[in-house]
């Protein structure tokens, strides 16, 4: 079974500038998070997707970043325009229906605003 | 609100036992995790344990939950120099609001 894919791996940008990250869950995964990863903290969820309706966004910055997950498959998340403070790695996870909600991590990008 | 947290450093000797903790304040958690996380690489899930329950065992891995003190624990038997990485604790419900909410992990060396 494929795991998470997310491209692309890395990213270096300036302050300012747009980037966009692409994620493809594990085939039949109904529900996708993106995660934010500073270095040295753990991951803390931007938004999450059940199927391509969002659940969760409260913790998305609304005004710079956006997601979408058209048709319940693929995600992207874009950052418009970027912050030194977005320095993170980005990671996608999906999770089935059952219960124990085991979630599935991509290896993530990592992403440099300079 | 939702909080969980970990020492920062453990440092073991290759052969000994390892033993990393976590509390929690969400009260509401079904389920608690583990991951691992190596250089470079996305978040491995290593085992969870379920709320109603007190230890799961694993291979070499025990988890050990004390929910009247939020407090988990997990323990690797026999510690290798390929267990070095950072372990987060997490947790979650299992209805609604999904996501993990994760410590800032412990990052774990073993000297050989």
């Amino acid at each position: 079974e494929a795991g998470v894919a997310q491209s692309p791996r890395y990213k270096i940008i300036e302050k300012r500038q747009s980037v966009a990250f692409w994620c493809n869950p594990i085939s039949g995964h109904a529900t996708l998070y993106w995660y934010q990863q500073i270095l040295g903290q753990g991951p803390k969820l931007l938004i999450q997707f059940q199927n391509n309706g969002v659940v969760d966004d409260s913790q998305l910055p609304k005004d710079r970043f956006s997601a979408e997950r058209l048709k319940g498959v693929d995600s992207t998340l874009k950052i418009q325009p970027a912050k030194l403070e977005d320095s993170a790695v980005y990671l996608c996870a999906s999770s089935g229906w059952e219960a124990k909600n085991i979630q599935y991590f991509g290896a993530g990008t990592r992403l440099s605003v300079l | 609100g939702e909080d969980v947290e970990q020492s920062l450093f453990l440092s073991v000797r290759e052969g000994d036992s390892s033993v990393i903790n976590c509390t929690y304040t969400d009260s509401s958690s079904t389920y608690l995790y583990w991951y691992k996380q190596e250089p470079g690489a996305g978040l491995q899930l290593l085992t969870y344990i379920f709320s109603n329950m007190d230890m799961k065992q694993d291979q070499r891995l025990t988890v050990l939950l004390n929910k009247k003190d939020k407090h988990l624990s997990l323990r690797i038997a026999d510690t290798q120099t390929g267990d070095s990485a950072i372990y987060f604790c997490a947790e979650s419900m299992d209805t609604g609001r999904r996501a993990l909410t994760f410590g800032s992990g412990t990052r774990l060396q073993v000297q050989p």
